[in-house]
């Protein structure tokens, strides 16, 4: 049962424009979130976060929101910038401590120039 | 953000042989540490969970006695991949957790078993 799941495999936005990328869960006990950036044979760079009790984070370029009553989260990338490309990983966790993780399938996302 | 480093970034053994992976974290103390295994084109995959001086716990389907963990320190974990055969060739990641809420990544190791 992939309790996290991203239904797209890929995204492909002009550069400058607005990246979305869409992240839903099912298990209703996650409550902190976190979006990982990953490049091929490297290990995932951690981009940013959110708690349940918040629905808006910002973070420069990076904007995650949460809709907890539909278990959705997304992740704005604005402006889009070639570098930007890579997949993308949404996580969820049960608390904020050293719980274990709970991974999306990904998103690859590409920046045309 | 805190470092992690992962080491070797590959490597390739034969078929039978073992294979250990470090992952240390360089400026914080992990209390925590994760290994994923991640398949081409597909999720990060977690394998299982290791505090400081505790056994692991492994994540239902993995074979314990086959991936051996040990956090000995709050800097040190490693995966030894006992008696590798070709279908454990993948790329295995680990991550460690301190006093922060997120989970810091180590570059990953690309095992081939030939």
């Amino acid at each position: 049962d992939q309790q996290v799941k991203q239904n797209s495999p890929s995204l492909s936005v002009q550069e400058g424009r607005i990246s979305i990328l869409n992240c839903d869960y099912t298990n209703s006990m996650f409550d902190y979130f976190l979006w990982y950036k990953k490049y091929p044979a490297e290990g995932p760079t951690f981009l940013i976060s959110i708690s349940s009790i918040k629905d808006k984070n910002e973070d420069g370029r990076f904007t995650v929101f949460l809709n907890k009553s539909a278990k959705h989260l997304s992740l704005h990338i604005v402006p889009s910038q070639p570098g930007d490309s890579a997949v993308y990983f949404c996580a969820a966790s049960e608390g904020q401590g050293a719980q274990k993780l709970v991974f999306g399938q990904g998103t690859r996302l590409t920046i045309n120039p | 953000g805190a470092v992690v480093s992962q080491h070797p970034s590959w490597v390739i053994c034969k078929s039978g042989t073992s294979v250990k992976i470090e992952c240390r974290s360089l400026d914080f103390q992990a209390t925590t540490m994760f290994w994923y295994r991640q398949f081409p084109k597909k999720s990060l995959m977690l394998m299982a969970t290791s505090n400081e001086g505790s056994k692991a716990t492994y994540e239902q389907g993995v074979e314990k006695d086959k991936f051996l963990i040990n956090h000995a320190s709050l800097t040190l974990s490693t995966l030894t991949v006992t008696s590798a055969h070709p279908e454990d060739s993948s790329f295995y990641i680990c991550s460690a957790q301190g006093d922060r809420a997120e989970a810091f990544f180590g570059q990953g190791t690309r095992l081939t078993v030939v």
